[in-house]
């Protein structure tokens, strides 16, 4: 089955702070997307990337990086974290079909 | 641009009762409508998906039809179980969209003993 691992599960950051997310695929897919989940707001698409060393921004790119220096492994970055970014982030991949592999997710607070 | 709206926040029922989930989407391109569930505490998964118009399609219990006419792709099931408690997202990708996916808020379902 398709496996999407994130780290770390949670964690909380303070204003100014810089954060990393990680994720790791062992699917062997070229597509790569970090959302983040607010309630109300449903998933929105921060950045993706469909190949190594290559990434696009997504809807809503302003306050994050990412990077995807190999196949499986594609990070979110959050330079100076702020309030607003407080939110659950999953990152998912695809073989470029339809279905999207979602990761368990990071909850993200910063205070 | 692209967009998908779900009109319940929250539907709450009671085990045995039929439901059914709006989806509206809005694009001038060719799309491709799926649903996704997310239970409690879990990843989003895959639960239906379709780009054919005016053809039913089914998995666990659950159906939806794509009508193009409407731009509608609402999801239904006959009768609720406990376990069917979640948050159900809509979701639309467009032809060449590198398979990004437009999320609408998405629907809680609380089904009730």
């Amino acid at each position: 089955e398709a496996a999407v691992t994130q780290s770390p599960r949670s964690k909380v950051a303070v204003t100014g702070g810089k954060v990393t997310l990680s994720c790791h695929q062992t699917n062997n897919h070229d597509y790569m997307y970090w959302y983040r989940q607010d309630t109300g707001h449903g998933l929105r698409l921060i950045h993706y990337s469909y190949v190594a060393d290559s990434t696009e921004k997504g809807d809503i790119p302003d306050g994050y990086k990412a990077s995807r220096p190999s196949q499986e492994n594609f990070s979110l970055i959050l330079e100076l974290a702020s309030l607003s970014q407080t939110a659950v982030y999953f990152c998912a991949s695809s073989a470029g079909g339809e279905t999207l592999y979602f990761g368990s997710g990071t909850r993200l607070t910063v205070l | 641009g692209d967009s998908v709206t779900q009109t319940e926040g929250l539907v709450t029922l009671t085990k045995g009762l039929p439901v059914m989930l709006n989806c509206t989407y809005q694009t001038t391109y060719s799309p491709f409508l799926f649903w996704y569930v997310q239970h409690l505490n879990e990843a989003p998964k895959l639960l239906l998906k379709s780009s054919t118009d005016n053809k039913r399609t089914e998995h666990q219990g659950f159906y939806a039809t794509l009508h193009k006419s409407s731009s509608s792709f609402h999801l239904q099931k006959s009768s609720v179980q406990l376990s069917d408690s979640a948050l159900y997202f809509c979701a639309l990708r467009i032809s060449g969209s590198f398979n990004k996916l437009t999320f609408g808020a998405g629907t809680r379902l609380a089904v009730c003993p």
